[in-house]
């Protein structure tokens, strides 16, 4: 059955820093992956998605991931953070018969020091 | 955009009462929607698969008859609670793919149950 993994439960950073959240899946075939941004209060906002093609994918607020199927990983960065960045991320899984169904990671809480 | 309702946003019972949650695509069909529950700083959790027309597909370990799931049209699959309990507090989101590789979550309905 596929699993993603978030190694990192909580990280802080400075605004303007650069991010990179970490993200390893268990999958058989090529994967569909999901990056998620929950801020409080707020529903999930889909950042960016991967099925096939580029291996680095552009999503919205200025965010991208890299796929490396050697690797198992589907990384997300931003090179430079704002404070409205704090949420909480999820990287996410399609299921191998219907990548609608949404298997997700534990979660990393995002914090930026002014 | 496509947009997916819930309601009620937030909801208090009385333990023993049942509970129902709608969720609603506006403006698109969806033969398939899925509940999620998420408890405070946690992830997601797949509860179960809502077809429309037949039966909800459960994930392992989440009871069917103490969460009801009807998927009465191609825009309304409702979640019931029955007989809630304390435990059951949680905050429930749903989804519902548009038919293309996109799909939209519902802004989440807060359960508590005294």
């Amino acid at each position: 059955a596929q699993s993603v993994t978030q190694p990192d439960i909580h990280i802080t950073v400075s605004e303007g820093a650069s991010l990179e959240l970490r993200c390893n899946y268990s999958y058989g075939a090529t994967p569909y992956l999901f990056w998620y941004v929950q801020s409080p209060g707020q529903g999930l906002q889909l950042l960016l998605k991967y099925f096939s093609g580029d291996t680095l994918v552009q999503g919205i607020k200025g965010f991208e991931a890299e796929f490396k199927r050697s690797q198992s990983s589907f990384n997300l960065r931003k090179p430079s953070v704002h404070w409205s960045d704090a949420a909480e991320y999820f990287c996410a899984v399609g299921e191998e018969t219907s990548y609608d169904k949404v298997i997700f990671g534990p979660g990393t809480s995002l914090s930026v020091i002014p | 955009g496509a947009v997916v309702s819930q309601h009620p946003s937030r909801v208090i019972c009385k333990s023993g009462t049942s509970v129902k949650i709608e969720c609603r695509s506006l403006d698109f069909q969806a033969t398939t929607m899925f509940w999620y529950r998420q408890f405070p700083k946690q992830s997601l959790m797949l509860m179960a698969t809502s077809n429309e027309g037949s039966k909800a597909t459960y994930e392992q370990g989440v009871e069917k008859d103490k969460f009801l799931i009807n998927h009465a049209s191609l825009t309304l699959s409702t979640l019931t609670v029955t007989s809630a309990h304390p435990e059951d507090s949680s905050f429930y989101i749903c989804s519902a793919p548009d038919g293309g590789d996109t799909q939209y979550f519902g802004p989440g309905t807060r359960l508590t149950v005294l």
